[in-house]
């Protein structure tokens, strides 16, 4: 079975430009997961969805931060303007809420860089 | 509020050797899930094992095995037989209805 998919894998960009991030999560199931990744915060949670609806963005730094999930089968989260302190790794993941303790499984992130 | 803690910032094992990695947690709930996940160098999140807050039983998988003390709310990670592979930072995780990290623990395995 494919995992969660995640584009683009690296992403280099400068400084003041948009960023959109993509993800597909694992067929079935119906939360998906947005994490940021960095030296510094560690592993952050960003924005969560049940069932296509936003949950809870409590974790979504500034509105320069926005997500969607137009579909069971795929999630955006757009950065708009991108600024250097948001260069980090970003993962999506995805769980299923009948399967033992809801396990999260992780895309394979992808890598932002912005000058 | 749900909270994690791995007080162990890197972890040396000796190949062949058994190690525990610590991780406690805090939540007034009585109902939660207890989680590992390996990071290898490459960068990708690898779901090890997982434990309910209901399961009597410590959770086992292969060479993983979670020490789930309830009371102490700890919930350690054992790998048996340490293998060169297993080098790579290591996170616990919680999950009521969304899912928290500890700051993970870096462990090196010793040829």
């Amino acid at each position: 079975d494919a995992g969660v998919i995640q584009s683009p894998r690296h992403e280099v960009t400068e400084m003041g430009q948009e960023v959109t991030l993509r993800c597909k999560p694992i067929s079935g199931h119906d939360y998906l997961f947005w994490y940021r990744q960095t030296m510094m915060r560690g592993l952050e949670l960003l924005i969560y969805f049940n069932n296509n609806v936003p949950i809870d963005d409590s974790g979504m730094p500034e509105d320069r931060f926005s997500a969607k999930m137009p579909n069971a089968s795929f999630s955006t989260l757009k950065i708009q303007p991108s600024e250097p302190r948001d260069s980090a790794v970003y993962f999506c993941a995805s769980s299923f809420s009948g399967g033992p303790g809801n396990t999260i499984y992780f895309g394979e992130g992808s890598w932002l860089t912005v000058v | 509020a749900q909270k994690i803690t791995q007080t162990q910032p890197g972890m040396f094992v000796q190949e062949k050797e058994a190690v525990t990695l610590d991780c406690t947690y805090d939540t007034s709930d009585q109902s939660y899930g207890l989680f590992w996940y390996k990071q290898p160098s490459s960068g990708e999140m690898i779901f090890l094992i997982y434990q309910g807050s209901y399961d009597e039983q410590n959770a086992t998988e292969g060479r993983y095995s979670l020490n789930f003390q309830k009371a102490r709310k700890s919930a350690n990670l054992v790998i048996s037989a340490s293998q060169l592979g297993d080098s790579a930072m290591y996170f616990c995780a919680m999950t009521l209805f969304k899912t928290i990290f500890g700051a993970g623990t870096r462990l090196f395995v010793k040829a």
